[in-house]
């Protein structure tokens, strides 16, 4: 089955600066990745996904990027907000299947 | 339109006794999902439903764990006996349709003492 990785496990960053996150998969197969936010007590909320057959999406602060050769995808969040921290997962489908696997998170810290 | 509802929010019991979770998923969304998350990691599938058919239980404990999808709609997921190292937090999530890409939603999540 999928392996994905995630890297690092905690990321502390000051406000306004950039914080990186990056994500490996093992299953070429893999086409669809999604980035999860999940705050303290809270659900895991869906803040940006990508599809294989792009290399890089954004949304306002938020931008993912993908390295299908390589087979590794990253979130970058710029001018980053206190409010941005939280714990955040990568993920990997096979989107004809439905069947996620989970990185093992990433806690951002932004210090104001 | 409601989001994915579980309940209990939280449960604290004692290992050997049973517990159980409840899910409803969003209208009209085939696929659910049970999840358990440990502390400080990913989310891991337990079992992933079809309309009513359990497609993927391959990381589900048998011995101990079960649970239902009747009808197609409302979810059940038990555990009999709990354990101590059964204390996470039970998510469930759902998604539109098979065969497409698809943004799963997920619950508030059931967190789990055994004592």
């Amino acid at each position: 089955g999928e392996n994905v990785e995630q890297h690092p496990s905690t990321l502390s960053v000051q406000e306004g600066d950039s914080a990186v996150i990056k994500c490996t998969y093992s299953d070429s197969a893999s086409n669809y990745f999604p980035w999860y936010k999940q705050e303290l007590g809270k659900r895991p909320q869906l803040i940006i996904d990508i599809r294989s057959n792009v290399g890089e999406k954004k949304d306002q602060r938020i931008a993912v990027t993908l390295n299908k050769t390589a087979k590794h995808f990253s979130l970058h969040i710029t001018e980053t907000q206190p409010e941005d921290s939280a714990v955040y997962f990568c993920a990997a489908s096979i989107g004809n299947f439905n069947k996620f696997y989970f990185g093992s998170g990433t806690k951002l810290n932004v210090k104001p | 339109e409601a989001g994915v509802v579980q309940s209990p929010r939280y449960k604290i019991i004692e290992k050997k006794q049973p517990v159980a979770f409840w899910c409803n998923p969003i209208s009209g969304h085939n696929t659910l999902y049970w999840y358990r998350q440990n502390l400080g990691q990913g989310p891991e599938l337990l079992i992933r439903y079809e309309n009513e058919e359990a497609v993927d239980d391959s990381q589900l404990p048998k011995d101990r764990f079960s649970a239902e999808r009747l009808k197609g709609v409302d979810s059940t997921l038990k555990i009999q006996p709990a354990e101590l190292g059964d204390s996470a937090v039970y998510l469930c999530a759902s998604s539109p349709l098979w065969g497409s890409y698809n943004e799963q939603f997920f619950g508030p999540g059931t967190r789990l003492t055994v004592l």
